[in-house]
């Protein structure tokens, strides 16, 4: 069935650094692509998504590229702050309609 | 847009007692809602599938008599925790797909933690 991975965290990065979340993917079809982020106490909140292959989702500063024949949708950022410490979930929506999250990443910005 | 609101945002209640979540689409029709329970340090965990109208679909592994999903409407959607347990104690999340998913997807609601004690 269908399925997602990414990089287990915690995550530890000092502010201005460079972020990458890895996240791939096992789907039949052509799934959609989300990364949600969750703030401490706070639900899930959609980042980006990409629809289509080579489609490139941004919000916020992140960034991912739909890679088809890498079957990923790694998470960038080029300057994380502290404010971005949250979990991020790569996830994938495919023809059924359900999402299928990823374990998340729990991501930590020392100041 | 594509707001959805969930409550309770937070609830206590003892052991044995039933428990109701909310989870409402605001500003557009939600044809299908999803149920979802997230476990401490754990992704999230798809429960069940409701239709506007139709009984809901369970994943396997999920008890549809203790967790009683409704969806009357094409904005609400209920989740009843019955006779609740501590190990019924989580952080539930809705979410909701609009009739026009390609601008909408998912939207999720704030979450309910549920504590059974």
């Amino acid at each position: 069935g269908d399925s997602v991975t990414q990089m287990e965290g915690p995550v530890t990065l000092s502010e201005e650094a460079f972020l990458t979340i890895n996240c791939t993917y096992t789907a039949t079809g052509y799934p959609s692509l989300f990364w949600y982020v969750q703030y401490p106490g706070e639900g899930l909140q959609l980042l980006l998504k990409a629809t289509k292959a080579d489609d490139k989702g941004s919000n916020k500063g992140f960034e991912a590229t739909y890679r088809k024949e890498t079957t990923s949708f790694h998470l960038e950022k080029g300057s994380v702050q502290v404010s971005d410490s949250a979990v991020y979930f790569c996830a994938l929506s495919g023809t059924d309609d359900k999402i299928i999250f990823g374990k998340g990443t729990r991501l930590h910005i020392l100041p | 847009g594509a707001v959805v609101s969930q409550h309770p945002s937070w609830v206590i209640c003892k052991s044995g007692t039933s428990v109701k979540i909310e989870c409402r689409s605001l500003d557009f029709q939600a044809t299908t809602m999803f149920w979802y329970r997230q476990f401490p340090k754990q992704s999230l965990m798809l429960m069940a599938t409701s239709n506007e109208g139709s009984k809901a679909t369970y994943e396997q592994g999920v008890e549809k008599d203790k967790f009683l999903i409704n969806h009357a409407s094409l904005t609400l959607s209920t989740l009843t925790v019955t006779s609740a347990h501590p190990e019924d104690s989580s952080f539930y999340i809705c979410s909701a797909s609009g009739r026009d998913r390609g601008n909408y997807g998912y939207t999720f609601g704030s979450g309910t933690r549920l504590t059974v004690v």
